[in-house]
């Protein structure tokens, strides 16, 4: 199994340009997660989907939009990029979202695109 | 904002020595989970412990939960320059499955 992969691995964009990240999970998962990693910051939600089908904001959703095309891919697009979301992007993936009791539902990760904006 | 807070921001030590990392939450928590991450790497899962446990282990890794103080540990034993990584805590509250995570600890770990 490769687990869950990104593409691209590296991105520059200049100010205004748009793209979409892609991840994708071959492990059957329904939740999915996109955040964003800055130095001091730690991980940050952008936005979740806890089943295929339905997508919810996270911490800091400004600026992006998510596409849940079906239950393997999750994808992240940038619509006007702004120096601002110049980060590292991970796409992660569980079993389920979780809610209550004790369930556990770890998180994997992809291996994260690194995206300047200029 | 942020929910976990590790402590200390950076750890050195040598290898051998044992590695003590602190994570402090906020809210009221489901359970709390410890992750590593390699540089340029995403984060891998390490250990989960619930909210009705107090201390957990996994080969060189032990954790501990203090939910009185809403804080946790996780401690490497005999350290491997291998360990040398960032590890962040995460915490899952009582209401909604997200998991918030920490700002991390670097731990360099020389040989």
């Amino acid at each position: 199994n490769a687990g869950v992969t990104q593409t691209p691995k590296f991105q520059v964009l200049k100010t205004g340009q748009s793209m979409t990240l892609q991840c994708a999970q071959d492990m059957n998962h329904n939740s999915m997660y996109w955040y964003r990693q800055d130095p001091g910051m730690g991980l940050r939600l952008i936005y979740y989907s806890a089943s295929e089908g339905t997508t919810d904001k996270g911490e800091v959703p400004n600026g992006y939009n998510v596409s849940r095309l079906n239950k393997r891919e999750f994808s992240l697009r940038l619509e006007s990029a702004a120096p601002s979301q110049t980060s590292v992007y991970f796409c992660a993936s569980s079993e389920m979202l979780g809610s209550g009791g004790t369930n556990s539902y770890e998180q994997y990760f992809g291996p994260g695109t690194r995206l300047t904006v200029t | 904002s942020q929910q976990g807070e590790e402590d200390p921001q950076a750890l050195s030590i040598q290898e051998g020595e044992n590695a003590t990392m602190n994570c402090s939450y906020k809210t009221s928590i489901n359970n709390l989970q410890w992750y590593r991450q390699n540089s340029g790497r995403g984060l891998v899962h390490l250990i989960l412990i619930r909210s009705n446990e107090r201390e957990k282990h996994s080969g060189r890794l032990r954790v501990t939960l203090d939910t009185s103080k809403k804080s946790s540990s996780l401690l490497i034993t005999a350290s491997r320059a291998a360990d040398t990584a960032s590890y962040f805590c995460a915490t899952r509250n009582n209401q909604g499955g997200k998991l918030i995570f920490g700002q991390g600890t670097e731990l360099s770990v020389k040989p």
